[in-house]
């Protein structure tokens, strides 16, 4: 069965900083993969997906993430971060044709001035 | 077009008491999800559904039933409320792009509602 992975329940970057979040997945077929963010007191948005296009995935608000078989990983990262990234961000796999996801915990984004 | 909407935003609940959880698409999604989600658990999926009229357990679905009599709606009872069904529960719907050659099927992201957060005394 697949499982998502996210190293850090918590993190804290300053404002300008690199953001990273870790994303390890397990899967015995290509995945597809996800990274939605959630702000305060609202549901999930898509932020980027993986479709097995491109292993460098663009998404929205200067986000982009890294599909690495050799790793299983596909870590999410951001340049330089802004106040407005402060939400939770949450990676997703699917198989099945799109029928189930499997949700990672989630890891909170802090950005300090 | 609204996406996914959820009714009621708010509820409490006393133990015991029943109540059903009504989710609504507008944009002829194929499949509709349940989910759950609480503090350092992420989401957990409740029921999900393929299509009209057929329903499917996820990981966590006692204490739950649901129904889609018709493809836009999607609804989560709860016959008899429990403080553990305390939460914040989302409805998300998506589509399907299934091939049957599988270089061209495309897996496509949930959209996702509000969230109903409910508490049960």
């Amino acid at each position: 069965a697949q499982s998502v992975t996210q190293l850090g329940s918590h993190v804290s970057v300053s404002e300008g900083a690199l953001v990273l979040l870790r994303c390890n997945y397990s899967s015995s077929v290509p995945p597809y993969l996800f990274w939605y963010v959630q702000y305060p007191n609202q549901g999930l948005q898509l932020l980027l997906k993986y479709t097995s296009a491109a292993t460098l995935v663009k998404g929205i608000n200067g986000f982009e993430a890294e599909f690495k078989k050799s790793e299983t990983s596909f870590h999410l990262t951001k340049p330089s971060a802004h106040m407005s990234d402060a939400a939770e961000y949450f990676c997703a796999v699917t198989l099945n044709y799109g029928q189930n996801f499997v949700f990672g915990p989630g890891t909170r984004l802090s950005v300090l001035p | 077009n609204a996406g996914v909407t959820q009714t009621p935003k708010f509820r409490v609940l006393k133990t015991g008491q029943s109540m059903t959880l009504l989710c609504a698409q507008d944009m002829n999604h194929e499949y509709m999800y349940w989910y759950r989600q609480d503090p350092g658990m992420g989401l957990r999926l409740i029921h999900y559904s393929v299509g009209e009229g057929t329903t499917a357990k996820g990981e966590v679905p006692d204490g739950y039933n649901v129904s889609r009599l018709k493809k836009q709606n999607f609804l989560l009872g709860l016959e008899s409320a429990a403080p553990s069904q305390t939460s914040v529960y989302f409805c998300a719907s998506s589509y399907s792009s299934v091939r049957t050659d599988p270089l061209k099927r495309t897996y496509n992201e949930q959209f996702f509602g509000p969230g109903t957060r409910l508490t049960v005394l």
